[in-house]
């Protein structure tokens, strides 16, 4: 059974650029959630995903947004960036709905780096 | 606000020995507390899932606790091996499922 896939696993922008990463949940998985990682943050919680809709949404300013296909599929974007997105962006993938309905599956994340 | 701490941030063992991580946070009122052993450049991968009604849950070598009165929660790891060698992350999630709230995470090394 293949795990959670994210795409690009490294990527470098420069400042004022945008990026979209990708993550493919692991199959007949509904819901996805994605968090940013800085070794100064730990792991935040940007937003969740679960049938096209986002349930939940992190305190992160409005560059970060995301959208889920209908095959489960989910993308992030990040508009404008600035140094301090530089991060682990990791993606989680559930059964059901919400956190709190059993274990999150994460994929290898993808590295960003802005210049 | 709830709030996650894991003391201590690094610690080094030697092979076999048996070792405890601690968890604590602010908030008793949780769903469930998740532990997930992260390595290096690496995603995560969860290692147990305790429910609140639950106290502890076990998987080959590795036991966790909860104690939601007291906010705490032990990762015990038992013989421990070089393999080991990882950041151990806990999470919590709050009673409405908004997200999981994790420390910062105890970065252990097992030496040969």
């Amino acid at each position: 059974k293949a795990g959670v896939t994210q795409t690009p696993r490294y990527l470098i922008k420069t400042r004022g650029q945008q990026v979209t990463l990708s993550c493919s949940p692991i199959s007949g998985h509904r819901s996805v959630s994605w968090y940013q990682q800085t070794p100064g943050q730990g792991l935040q919680f940007l937003f969740e995903y679960f049938s096209e809709t986002q349930r939940n949404k992190g305190n992160f300013p409005g560059r970060f947004s995301g959208r889920q296909f209908s095959n489960s599929r989910s993308e992030m974007n990040v508009s404008t960036l600035e140094l301090g997105d530089s991060a682990l962006y990791l993606c989680a993938s559930s059964i059901l709905a919400g956190v709190n309905t059993g274990e999150l599956f994460f994929g290898e994340g993808s590295r960003l780096t802005v210049l | 606000k709830q709030e996650v701490t894991q003391i201590p941030a690094a610690l080094s063992v030697p092979e076999g020995e048996n070792l405890v991580l601690n968890c604590s946070f602010t908030d008793s009122a949780i769903y469930n507390l998740q532990w997930f052993r992260q390595d290096p450049g690496k995603g995560l991968t969860s290692l147990l899932l305790i429910q609140s009604s639950q106290r502890e849950q076990t998987s080959g070598r590795l036991n966790a606790s909860l104690d939601k009165s007291s906010g705490r929660s032990t990762l015990y790891i038992a013989a421990s091996q070089p393999g080991d060698s990882a950041t151990y992350l806990c999470a919590v999630t709050d009673q409405a499922g908004t997200a999981l709230i994790f420390g910062k995470g105890t970065t252990l090394s097992v030496s040969s």
